[in-house]
């Protein structure tokens, strides 16, 4: 199967500073990527679609200026959560898929976001 | 729009033992259904998936599923249990094939194996 990577795989913040995920597919060219958030012991939420050369499109209820998206390039897109608090740690998630549309997701390990 | 409902959050079933995980579904759309494992600190992982082919689904190390639109129903089952499917397990539905790839997640289901 297709692999996604995510990186960090951990990461420890002050609160008020800046953090950035990566996802990247590795042997496939991705056309769309999702993010996702995970609260302890709870299901995956969608924050975002993120389509290669256009802006993303965030959830009803997802601050996009929060939760910034790049996805520059076919193979990578980042998500930074900017000035970041202790409510924001969580696991984030990210999908990607060949195939806009109906192509079958591939899912990131996910990074574990902890906000001190 | 799409929803999924999991009964039970935790799932506990001896060695060897039948496996059966509970989906139920709500879709204003032809449903694509899906199973997926989560094992600790890490992503998900495809078990099986539904896209209106046949009703009765096999998946990966041996799981299957079964679409019952009456029921609106995607129970995932194994027929013995092993150590190793000791994860979280979650159902998700997508609005078949115009909104196959934005996916709404059940709540997750806990499978706990005891020797």
């Amino acid at each position: 199967g297709a692999v996604v990577s995510q990186h960090p795989s951990w990461v420890i913040c002050k609160s008020g500073t800046s953090v950035k995920i990566e996802c990247r597919s590795l042997d496939f060219q991705a056309t769309t990527m999702f993010w996702y958030r995970q609260f302890p012991k709870q299901s995956l939420m969608l924050m975002a679609t993120s389509n290669e050369g256009s802006k993303a499109t965030y959830e009803q209820g997802v601050e996009k200026d929060k939760f910034l998206i790049n996805h520059a390039s076919l193979t990578l897109s980042t998500l930074t959560v900017t000035s970041a608090h202790p409510e924001d740690s969580s696991f984030y998630i990210c999908s990607a898929s060949r195939t806009a549309g109906t192509g079958e997701l591939f899912f990131g390990e996910g990074s574990r976001l902890t906000v001190l | 729009a799409q929803s999924v409902t999991q009964l039970g959050s935790h799932v506990s079933v001896s060695e060897g033992a039948l496996v059966l995980l509970r989906c139920n579904y709500s879709s204003s759309v032809p449903p694509y259904l899906f199973w997926y494992v989560q094992y600790p600190n890490q992503g998900l992982q495809l078990l099986l998936k539904y896209t209106s082919a046949a009703t009765l689904v096999k998946g990966i190390n041996g799981f299957e599923a079964e679409f019952k639109k009456s029921e609106t129903s995607f129970h995932l089952t194994k027929p013995s249990a092993h150590m190793s499917d000791a994860a979280e397990y979650f159902c998700a539905v997508s609005g078949g094939i115009q909104g196959a790839q934005k996916l709404v997640f059940g709540q997750g289901t806990r499978l706990t194996i005891n020797p």
